[in-house]
């Protein structure tokens, strides 16, 4: 089955400054890469989505890119702001079903 | 609301007793996943359904979890003699006929 690996679990930032966010993946065949926010209490927000047959994907602040030789992707936000503080998930489907296997998450906190 | 909604959201309830979730997925979904989440992880799947039938259903699920989705439309997922390990926040998703999922807020168990 599909096994998703995510890095780093905690990430502190200066407000204004970029975060990155990777994820690898284990299933080749995997083709579609969603990345979701949940803030406190919340519930997971899906936030961006690539498919495999882009490289890269934006959408305003958000970015993600995907190498799928290496199977991994990330999530890049830029300008970041203390409403980004949030934990976010990556995820990926497992085998050719719809059912996604997500990461253990990445608790980002921006600073003020 | 055209959102995925959860009920309670809140349960305490106390080690041997059984407890029912109810989901209601985005109307037009044939797609309606149940995840578990505990502190500090991802969403963890445990059964999926495709309108009423029951495709999957992760290993990690014991038999006192039963979920059904009789009609195609809402969902329960059913704990029969709870112990404190069931203690998490389940999560409800739904989707339309591919992997983009879309939440609930969750039932947070608490078994004492």
């Amino acid at each position: 089955g599909e096994n998703v690996e995510q890095h780093p679990s905690t990430l502190s930032v200066q407000e204004g400054d970029s975060a990155v966010i990777k994820c690898t993946y284990s299933d080749s065949a995997s083709n579609y890469f969603p990345w979701y926010k949940q803030e406190l209490g919340k519930r997971p927000q899906l936030i961006i989505d690539i498919r495999s047959n882009v490289g890269e994907k934006k959408d305003q602040r958000i970015a993600v890119t995907l190498n799928k030789t290496a199977k991994h992707f990330s999530l890049h936000i830029t300008e970041t702001q203390p409403e980004d503080s949030a934990v976010y998930f990556c995820a990926a489907p497992e085998d050719s079903s719809y059912k996604l296997i997500f990461g253990s998450g990445t608790r980002l906190l921006v600073r003020p | 609301d055209t959102g995925v909604s959860q009920d309670p959201r809140h349960k305490i309830t106390k080690r041997g007793q059984n407890v029912t979730f109810r989901c209601d997925p985005i109307s037009e979904h044939n797609r309606l996943y149940w995840y578990r989440q505990t502190l500090g992880q991802g969403p963890e799947f445990l059964t999926y359904f495709q309108n009423e039938a029951q495709l999957e259903k992760s290993r990690l699920l014991s038999d006192r979890f039963s979920a059904e989705r009789p009609k195609g439309s809402f969902s329960t997922l059913e704990i029969q003699r709870t112990e404190q390990g069931d203690s998490a926040m389940y999560l409800c998703a739904s989707s339309l006929r591919n992997e983009k999922l879309f939440f609930g807020s969750g039932t947070q168990l608490s078994v004492l």
